[in-house]
């Protein structure tokens, strides 16, 4: 099986462009998060959804920064316009439920390395 | 979020076992151990969880103190490719929690030839 794919794993732009970053998590799972990895702040959740509707979004940075799930297929986390302090590694994760319970593992995909010029 | 303490480096030698300590002195009733690691330029990878009782996977070993309080990763031989970060999580199981991982700084593991 297919494990979460992100795109594009990496990204350079400059300052004030909309960067779009992409993720398909695994076929079945129906909970789906978005991390941002940095080394100062380490990793840091900034949204979830479960059955792509958004639960917390209380880790998104500011307005800048949306995130969208569409379908269960496919999620979009948009930063417009970017800065050069959105410099990060991005990762997706995505999970299933057991038992009406989160006790499962999340499965993260490679990550998307953004660089804001 | 109850949280967690781990060393924040420890370093084995390589075919030896490691054990990777984890404090969660405000660990609830509800809150499952996790164990992620990150090997360098790749996503974190689950290792491994439990609740109560002890735990063993194709991977580790995840020993859990009988207050809940603490726990302990257990690599039985390490290897080369076990040099990674490692970071102790607790998960809520319901509530606004659900399904929420917050990793803190973890342990960097060197493993040495």
């Amino acid at each position: 099986d297919a494990g979460v794919i992100q795109s594009p794993r990496h990204e350079v732009t400059e300052m004030g462009q909309e960067v779009t970053l992409r993720c398909k998590p695994i076929s079945g799972h129906n909970s789906l998060f978005w991390y941002r990895q940095t080394m100062m702040r380490g990793l840091e959740l900034l949204i979830y959804f479960n059955n792509n509707v958004p639960i917390d979004d209380s880790g998104m940075p500011e307005d800048r920064f949306s995130a969208k799930m569409p379908n269960a297929s496919f999620s979009t986390l948009k930063i417009q316009p970017s800065e050069p302090r959105d410099s990060a590694v991005y990762f997706c994760a995505s999970s299933s439920p057991e038992g009406g319970y989160y006790t499962g593992e999340l499965f993260f995909g490679e990550g998307s390395r953004l660089t804001v010029l | 979020d109850a949280k967690t303490t781990q060393p924040n480096s420890m370093e084995s030698n390589e075919e030896e076992p490691v054990h990777l300590p984890c404090n969660h002195s405000t660990i609830s009733g509800t809150d499952y151990i996790h164990w992620y690691r990150q090997l360098p330029s790749q996503g974190p990878e689950y290792v491994i969880h439990g609740l109560t009782s002890n735990v063993n996977n194709r991977m580790a070993s995840l020993a859990i103190a009988e207050d809940r309080k603490s726990s302990t990763l257990i690599l039985h031989r390490a290897t080369l490719r076990d040099a990674a970060v490692y970071y102790c999580i607790l998960r809520g199981a319901g509530g606004t929690s659900y399904g929420k991982l917050t990793f803190g700084q973890g342990t960097i593991l060197t493993v040495h030839p």
